[in-house]
């Protein structure tokens, strides 16, 4: 079985600072790690994936995940928030081997203040 | 580039009266197929998914089915609503069986049963 935990119901930050979105993760075996972004009443839009190699990974709009497999981790980041940033975030989870479904996070509220 | 549409956006339905939502998507062929649930603006449950024709996965027993008349049509159905089935109704595809595989959402459609 696979699954997601995002620790934070909310995460705060002001415009211009560097925000952290957490995600850690378990499955039997290698996964495959994805960030989401939801805005209201809207369906869910691709950021960022890793599936091998660097562990560093850069996505959309100035995102970018660090996969760090001794804390099965895969928090979300990016340098400088933006208001517009402000959206639901999810992460999710597959497992490296034949066909797995997503499994995803409830997701993370972020909020940035001007 | 492909597209895919989700309709209606909006539904408000009596307790017992039966449901269709459609999904389709454009400019791609033997695309999976899923559909998601998200109650009260967070969490995504993985409903049904499909890998072609006729081929439904059903992830969650409940009062909703799933079928796929053609290869870029999703619907998902029930014969009689229950309050608890309201929600956000996600439709989504990706291109290869596989768990590499980014998926990519529709809009959604807001469904209220009274």
């Amino acid at each position: 079985a696979q699954s997601v935990a995002q620790p934070e119901d909310q995460v705060n930050v002001a415009e211009g600072n560097p925000l952290t979105v957490k995600c850690t993760y378990s499955v039997s075996g290698n996964p495959y790690l994805f960030w989401y972004v939801q805005y209201p009443n809207r369906g869910l839009q691709f950021l960022l994936k890793y599936i091998t190699g660097d562990n560093l990974v850069k996505g959309s709009y100035g995102f970018e995940a660090e996969f760090n497999k001794s804390q099965t981790s895969f928090h979300l980041k990016k340098p400088s928030a933006l208001v517009s940033d402000s959206a639901l975030y999810f992460c999710a989870v597959s497992l490296n081997s034949g066909y797995s479904t997503l499994t995803f996070g409830k997701g993370t509220m972020l909020l940035v203040s001007p | 580039s492909q597209t895919i549409h989700q309709w209606p956006a909006t539904l408000v339905q009596p307790v017992g009266s039966p449901l269709s939502l459609e999904c389709t998507v454009e400019g791609t062929s033997n695309p999976n197929l899923y559909w998601y649930r998200q109650a009260a603006g967070r969490g995504l449950q993985l409903l049904f998914y499909s890998v072609g024709i006729g081929q439904i996965s059903s992830e969650v027993p409940q009062n909703l089915s799933a079928s796929r008349p053609q290869d870029r049509q999703f619907i998902l159905s029930s014969k009689k609503l229950l309050l608890s089935d309201s929600g956000f109704y996600l439709c989504a595809w990706s291109t290869l069986a596989g768990a590499r595989n980014i998926q990519y959402f529709g809009a959604g459609t807001r469904l209220s049963v009274l």
